[in-house]
């Protein structure tokens, strides 16, 4: 099983739609979760950290199910601008030493006018 | 402004050269890494270094080394062993432990002519 899998897209969606992206990983000990946006040949950004209980910034909501090792990103009313890959980033955690954020190999969101 | 800085922005190599690209943060992060990432894949993990003076290999080190001399910088060097260099490197950095993520440089598009 991949460390880190997502669907690879494209998502094709109307301006103003709402579209969801899911993510699942491997290391149950995993404890660092994000989403980053990647924009055509431009390095990653950070887009949001995932917290346990879920968190929302704007048009944004990311979930975390630790119990079946999932994450999901949510974006509403969908913007022009917002048409990116999304890659979802989890760290490896073995025997409780910190590791390395593994990057899954990202959504491809397209936003159509 | 902090951040980290990657030159070249783009970078053509003869068959047989040694290259060195260059990475430098003013962010005060102890730890950096070096990622390749091919067209529509994901980032792989090449080098990455916790403190001054030492760095682990990551996933694909083969064909590659790195110093790190000053806490600020660490350069790749593609070596002629390496086989397939042509990609786009991208240089990060974080804090220890990852809990605030990565933050990246604009990368270097390396082709080999």
């Amino acid at each position: 099983r991949k460390e880190v899998e997502q669907d690879p897209g494209p998502f094709n969606v109307p301006e103003g739609a709402t579209v969801a992206f899911n993510c699942t990983y491997s290391n149950s000990a995993s404890q660092s979760f994000f989403w980053y946006r990647q924009d055509c040949r431009k390095e990653p950004k950070l887009l949001m950290s995932v917290y346990s209980s879920g968190n929302e910034d704007g048009r944004f909501t990311a979930q975390l199910n630790r119990a079946s090792q999932y994450i999901s990103l949510l974006i509403r009313d969908s913007k022009l601008s917002d048409s990116a890959t999304y890659l979802c980033v989890v760290n490896q955690n073995y025997g409780g030493s910190q590791g390395n954020l593994i990057f899954g190999k990202g959504t491809k969101l397209s936003v159509k006018p | 402004d902090g951040g980290i800085t990657q030159s070249p922005k783009y970078l053509f190599r003869k068959e047989g050269q040694n290259v060195t690209l260059s990475c430098e943060q003013n962010l005060n992060h102890d730890a950096m890494y070096w990622y390749r990432q091919d067209p529509g894949q994901g980032l792989r993990l090449i080098y990455y270094s916790q403190i001054v003076n030492d760095f682990q290999k990551g996933d694909i080190a083969e064909g590659y080394s790195v110093s790190r001399e000053k806490k600020e910088s660490f350069p790749l060097t593609v070596t002629s062993a390496q086989k397939n260099p042509t990609a786009f490197y991208l240089c990060a950095s974080s804090i220890l432990g990852e809990v605030y993520g990565y933050t990246f440089g604009s990368g270097t598009r390396l082709t080999v002519v």
